[in-house]
């Protein structure tokens, strides 16, 4: 079954730290590879997204993610996060039709 | 900007009864998505709507289910009979006739005792 992977489902960092948020998907055709961001009490966002084109996506807020074929990964990365990133991410897949597919999301806490 | 409205933000109903939730997508988005989210779950897609029809519907999406879209603003997802487990966050999204990205609205928390 076509699944998507978020390894991490509890992150803690400080201030400035480097992010690095896994996701795997399980399908080896063509992707649409996204991830959105729910803050506390809000709705879910779209922080960035890849259909085609360079691997390297920029997105809102200072996030890129890479998409790296061979690895059926799409790992969401900030060089320094701030309190205000504190959050839920969630990595979804588009594998047919227009259906999102999620993983579980990640939960990131960020400390001052 | 244009953001997706869901209403009520929470239900409580009790198990046997219909439910009525109510999404107003962005008005010039074309196609409509039901998803669920069941405390400590992923989102779980439900159905999209395209045209005045269903376009796709996972397994969850049983007779229990259906959408409409009464108007030119409402589309709703009627649950007949809830049981115990269709407690969760239910969250609507639209998209453009174009574009992949689809836009979530607040979400309604639907509690069934």
């Amino acid at each position: 079954a076509q699944s998507v992977s978020q390894h991490n489902h509890h992150v803690i960092l400080s201030e400035a730290a480097s992010l690095e948020l896994g996701c795997n998907y399980s399908y080896g055709g063509t992707v649409n590879l996204f991830w959105y961001v729910q803050y506390p009490g809000q709705h879910l966002q779209l922080l960035l997204k890849y259909f085609s084109g360079d691997p390297l996506v920029k997105g809102i807020k200072g996030f890129e993610a890479e998409f790296i074929k061979s690895k059926f990964s799409f790992n969401l990365r900030k060089p320094s996060v701030q309190w205000s990133d504190t959050a839920e991410y969630f990595c979804a897949v588009i594998y047919s039709g227009y259906a999102l597919n999620f993983g579980k999301g990640t939960s990131l806490l960020v400390t001052p | 900007e244009p953001e997706v409205t869901q209403t009520p933000s929470h239900q409580v109903t009790q198990m046997g009864q219909e439910v009525i939730l109510r999404c107003v997508p962005i008005s010039n988005h074309l196609y409509f998505y039901w998803y669920r989210q069941i405390l400590g779950q992923k989102v779980e897609f439900l159905v999209s709507f395209y045209n005045n029809e269903i376009s796709e519907k996972s397994e969850i999406f049983d007779d229990q289910f259906s959408v409409e879209r009464p108007d030119g603003s409402n589309f709703t997802l009627k649950i007949r009979s809830t049981k115990l487990e269709d407690s969760a966050m239910y969250f609507c999204a639209s998209r453009t006739g174009t574009g992949y990205e689809q836009y979530f609205g607040p979400g309604t928390r639907l509690t069934v005792t």
